[in-house]
C-alpha cells in the first residue's frame, strides 16, 4: 500500500539557517513524489516534483529536494530561510504507473515557522 | 484567470441543510479535483474529472455528496443534508492532464483557495 510520511508536526528555524522539513514513503514500485506549500488562507501551491533523473530537485522559491531511494525519503530543503518561509507544507506520492485520481496520497503537513 | 478559484471562501450552515461550493478551474485544464481537508489531516481525496469522461467518484464518503462538472470547466460540490462531521475546508484543483490518463499522473495540480465549510 502506498503511504507517506511527515515525521514532524512542527518545525522551528531561526531566519537564514537551513531548513529541512522530512518526508518519506512507502510504493511498491518507483514513485512520483511533489512538495506543496499552504499558507494561511491559502490553497496548496505546488513547489517541486521528482519524476526521475537527477536525484536532486530545485523548486520555487529556492526550495530543493533530494530523493533518497534507499531511504525511501524526499526531504525539502532551503539553504537559508525567511521568515516569509513560514507556513504548512505537505509531501504526497504516486506510484509511477498507476493510474487513478485516488492513488495520490497526501502526508499529514509540517508546520513551519521560521523565527526572525 | 491565472488561478483554480472557489466561491465561497466560507460557508456557515445549519445541520442538515444544502451546500453548493462552486470551482473554476484553470482555463485548458482537462483534469478538476476535489478534496477535503481536516485539522491535523492529509488531504482526503473526493472526486476526480478527466473531460467528457465518467468522474471517478470512489472518494465520496457517503451518498450526500455529488458533483457535477459542466462543459468540462466549472464544477459544483453539492453537500446534501449536512452533518456536523462535513465541516472542513473543501479544496478544488485542477492539472493540465489528469492522473487517469496514462501518462498524467505526472502532471502537478494546481490547487483553488479553498472554502470552508462550518456546520452548526
Amino acid at each position: 500500500a502506498q503511504s507517506v510520511a511527515q515525521p514532524e508536526d512542527q518545525v522551528n528555524v531561526a531566519e537564514g539557517n537551513p531548513l529541512t522539513v522530512k518526508c518519506t514513503y512507502s510504493v511498491s514500485g518507483n514513485p512520483y513524489l511533489f512538495w506543496y506549500v499552504q499558507y494561511p488562507n491559502r490553497g496548496l501551491q505546488f513547489l517541486l516534483k521528482y519524476i526521475t533523473g537527477d536525484n536532486l530537485v530545485k523548486g520555487s522559491y529556492g526550495f530543493e529536494a533530494e530523493f533518497n531511494k534507499s531511504q525511501t525519503s524526499f526531504h525539502l530543503k532551503k539553504p537559508s530561510a525567511l521568515v516569509s518561509d513560514s507556513a504548512l507544507y505537505f509531501c504526497a506520492v504516486r506510484e509511477r504507473g498507476q493510474t487513478g485520481a485516488n492513488n495520490l496520497f497526501f502526508g499529514t503537513g509540517t508546520r513551519l515557522t521560521v523565527i526572525p | 484567470g491565472a488561478g483554480v478559484s472557489q466561491s465561497p471562501s466560507n460557508k456557515v450552515t445549519e445541520k442538515g441543510k444544502d451546500v453548493e461550493l462552486r470551482c473554476d478551474p484553470i482555463s485548458g485544464h482537462t483534469a478538476l479535483y476535489w478534496y477535503r481537508q481536516s485539522l491535523g489531516q492529509g488531504l482526503e481525496f473526493l472526486i476526480y474529472f478527466q473531460g467528457n469522461s465518467a468522474p471517478d467518484k470512489s472518494g465520496l464518503p457517503s451518498d450526500r455528496f455529488s458533483a457535477e462538472r459542466t462543459g468540462g470547466s466549472v464544477s459544483t460540490l453539492t453537500i446534501q443534508r449536512t452533518q456536523q462531521e462535513d465541516s472542513a475546508v473543501y479544496l478544488c484543483a485542477s492539472s493540465l492532464i489528469g492522473a487517469g490518463v496514462a501518462g498524467g499522473s505526472s502532471y502537478e495540480q494546481y490547487f483553488g483557495p479553498g472554502t470552508r465549510l462550518t456546520v452548526t
